[in-house]
């Protein structure tokens, strides 16, 4: 079965903090996983791929097989990036699975 | 930049009631979807579909729901007899191929649900 888990509803930070949004998965067998973001109002869109190792918007995000988790960073937080993360793992099927979601809002 | 096309916005059915929502994919994905998310939950699995069939549905996908590519640019999902608890966002998805990290899953913008 694949499960993702994201253990926080809402991270509320100052501009220019630090941000980690945590996700931990669940599966038997070599999985893909994605964050997916969702601004206001707007529908949700890939953010970020662990097989690219890419940094978009100044976020990035490690897979550790050991710890089985994929936490999502930022050094320093911008108002613009409030909104809600999903945390998302693909199988060898073709289902997407999301974690619940976190809503994060940075104060100016 | 191509989108993922969903009318209507926001569908307003009584109980009992057939209701089906329209969704425009992506015009050279081949794998379509379809996810839900109940006010406050998280997003759901519903089906999907490859090559004019389902491929994967979940759980919720029951009896009571079916998908459709009638023409070569829709794709539906139908809800023969809503009930209450089917009141939900509904999101329409497609990719190029399976959701690996080459093709990314585009969503639409969602269809709310509501059923009185």
């Amino acid at each position: 079965a694949q499960r993702v888990t994201q253990p926080e509803k809402l991270l509320s930070v100052f501009k220019g903090a630090p941000v980690e949004l945590k996700c931990n998965y669940s599966y038997s067998g070599s999985p893909e996983l994605f964050w997916y973001v969702q601004y206001s109002r707007q529908r949700l869109q890939l953010l970020l791929r662990h097989i690219s190792r890419e940094s978009i918007k100044g976020f990035t995000a490690d897979l550790n097989k050991g710890e089985t988790s994929f936490h999502l960073k930022k050094p320093f937080a911008q108002e613009e990036d409030s909104a809600m993360y999903y945390c998302a793992l693909a199988g060898a099927n073709s289902k997407l699975t999301f974690g619940k979601g976190i809503t994060l809002s940075v104060r100016p | 930049e191509p989108e993922v096309t969903q009318t209507p916005s926001h569908q307003v059915t009584q109980m009992g009631q057939e209701v089906i929502l329209r969704c425009v994919p992506i015009s050279n994905h081949l794998y379509f979807y379809w996810y839900r998310q109940i006010l406050g939950q998280k997003v759901e699995f519903l089906v999907s579909f490859y090559n004019n069939e389902i491929s994967e549905k979940s759980e919720i996908f029951d009896d009571q729901f079916s998908v459709e590519r009638p023409d070569g640019s829709n794709f539906t999902l139908k809800i023969r007899s809503t009930k209450l608890e089917d009141s939900a966002m509904y999101f329409c998805a497609s990719s190029r191929g399976l959701p690996g990290g080459n093709s990314p899953l585009h969503f639409g913008n969602g269809t709310r649900l509501t059923v009185t």
